[in-house]
C-alpha cells in the first residue's frame, strides 16, 4: 500500500514568519508531487506541483523535493492569517501515462496568528 | 468561464436509494477521477477516466458506479451497496498526460436521511 505521511497538526505560526509543512512518502519510485490548500467546507486547490529534485519557487511558497529521503515540504514565507488552512500533500506514482492516481496524506492544519 | 461544475452542492439520500452526483467539465481535458473526503481525512480516490468510453476502478470503488458517454462529463452513483456514503465527495479533472495537475470542482456534501 502506498503511504504518503504528513503531521496533521495543528501548526500554529506567528504572522510574518515562515510556515514550513512536511510530507513523506513511501513508493520510492514517485514522480510527481503536489500540494493543495483546502479551506474549511471548501475543495482543495492547487498550489504548487514538482518533479525534480530541488526547490521550486512561486511567489511566496517554495516547493522542497528529496527523492533520495522520499521527503517533499512546502515552505510559505511571510505567512498571512489568509494562509491559515489545510495543506495536503499528493503524491503520483502511477508509471501508466494518462490519468494519474494521486495518493494524499491526511492534510496539515496550519493557523496564522495575527 | 471554465471550470469543473459538480451539482448538486448538498444530497441526502434514503435507506437503498442509488443517488447520481453530476460533474461536468469545459476546460476540454482527457481525464477525470472521483474522490472521497471524510472528515479530517485526505482523499481517497473511487474511480477515473482516461478517455471517453473508458473508466478505472481507484482505491475505494465497491458500492460505486460511473459513466463516461461523454468527454466533459463523469456522473457518480452511490448505489445503495455504498453502507456507510455520507461523505464529502469531489471530481477533478486533468488534461491527461502523466504529470499534469488535477483541478478540482467544488464537491458535493452526501448525507444519509
Amino acid at each position: 500500500q502506498k503511504e504518503v505521511e504528513q503531521n496533521s497538526g495543528p501548526l500554529s505560526v506567528p504572522e510574518g514568519a515562515i510556515a514550513s509543512l512536511n510530507c513523506t512518502y513511501s513508493d520510492r519510485g514517485s514522480q510527481s508531487f503536489f500540494w493543495y490548500r483546502q479551506y474549511s467546507g471548501k475543495s482543495p486547490e492547487l498550489i504548487m506541483f514538482i518533479y525534480s529534485n530541488g526547490d521550486k519557487e512561486d511567489g511566496r511558497f517554495t516547493a522542497q523535493l528529496n527523492k533520495a529521503s522520499q521527503y517533499v515540504s512546502l515552505l510559505i514565507r511571510d505567512s498571512q492569517p489568509s494562509d491559515s488552512a489545510t495543506y495536503l500533500c499528493a503524491v503520483n506514482s502511477d508509471r501508466a501515462q494518462g490519468a494519474q492516481k494521486l495518493v494524499f496524506g491526511q492534510g496539515t492544519r496550519l493557523t496564522i496568528n495575527p | 468561464d471554465g471550470g469543473i461544475t459538480q451539482s448538486p452542492k448538498y444530497l441526502f439520500r434514503k435507506e437503498g436509494q442509488n443517488v447520481t452526483l453530476s460533474c461536468e467539465q469545459n476546460l476540454n481535458h482527457d481525464a477525470m477521477y472521483w474522490y472521497r473526503q471524510d472528515p479530517g481525512q485526505g482523499l481517497r480516490l473511487i474511480y477515473y477516466s482516461q478517455i471517453v468510453n473508458d473508466f478505472q476502478k481507484g482505491d475505494i470503488a465497491e458500492g460505486y458506479s460511473v459513466s463516461r458517454e461523454k468527454k466533459e462529463s463523469f456522473p457518480l452513483t452511490v448505489t445503495s451497496a455504498q453502507k456507510n456514503p455520507t461523505a464529502f465527495y469531489l471530481c477533478a479533472s486533468s488534461p491527461g498526460p502523466f504529470n499534469q495537475p488535477q483541478h478540482f470542482g467544488d464537491g458535493t456534501r452526501l448525507s444519509i436521511l
